[in-house]
């Protein structure tokens, strides 16, 4: 199947400093591309969507000037979490889909902030 | 809107037991169903997928049926193995695909 890969696989970083966090389709153009958050325990939590060359659709209750989204190019979208606190650490995946394929997700993104 | 529900865990077996994890749904349209799995410490991997009504979706010993009548997508494994000790989440896409809705997430563990 279609590869996506996301990096870091964690991160450690101290509070009120930025993480970016990338999502890659390694053989196939990622139209949309989706961020995901999720908690020890729980279920998905769809962030936000993003298609290429264009500004991400934010779901309710997430602060888009905090998780700034960036999908310049057909392989690669980013996540920076701004000013990162404690209760930012988290779980974060993204998941790719190309024309008429299914959505494949990355291996995902441990945040913790210290 | 859509929503899915799958019954809560943590759903313990022996090993060679029967599986089964139910998981409903409730969507407008024709929707695509998913079941996918989350090892420890890694991110989400497709399982199982069917597109419509009456299909089967089946992967390493897994099976779900896509029941339009009673909008159940049940997953069921004959044997477990300790191997399949993990978290496995019920899906659906919409018509176009573009979203994926996850139910809450069923813990599996699987003891030798």
């Amino acid at each position: 199947g279609a590869v996506v890969s996301q990096h870091p696989s964690w991160v450690i970083c101290k509070s009120g400093t930025s993480v970016k966090i990338e999502c890659r389709s390694l053989d196939f153009q990622a139209t949309t591309m989706f961020w995901y958050r999720q908690f020890p325990k729980q279920s998905l939590m769809l962030m936000a969507t993003s298609n290429e060359g264009s500004k991400a659709t934010y779901e309710q209750g997430v602060e888009k000037d905090k998780f700034l989204i960036n999908h310049a190019s057909l392989t690669l979208s980013t996540l920076t979490v701004t000013s990162a606190h404690p209760e930012d650490s988290s779980f974060y995946i993204c998941s790719a889909r190309g024309m008429n394929t299914e959505a494949f997700f990355g291996q995902g993104t441990r945040l913790t902030v210290v | 809107g859509n929503s899915v529900t799958q019954m809560e865990g943590p759903v313990t077996l022996s090993e060679e037991a029967f599986l089964t994890i139910n998981c409903t749904y409730t969507a407008t349209g024709y929707p695509s169903l998913f079941w996918y799995v989350q090892y420890p410490g890694e991110g989400l991997q497709l399982l199982l997928k069917a597109t419509k009504a009456d299909d089967k979706g089946s992967n390493k010993g897994f099976e779900a049926t896509y029941r339009k009548e009673t909008t159940s997508f049940h997953l069921e494994k004959g044997s477990v193995q300790v191997s399949d000790s993990a978290v496995y989440f019920c899906a659906l896409a919409n018509n176009a695909g573009n979203m994926l809705t996850f139910g809450g997430g069923t813990r599996l563990m699987v003891k030798p």
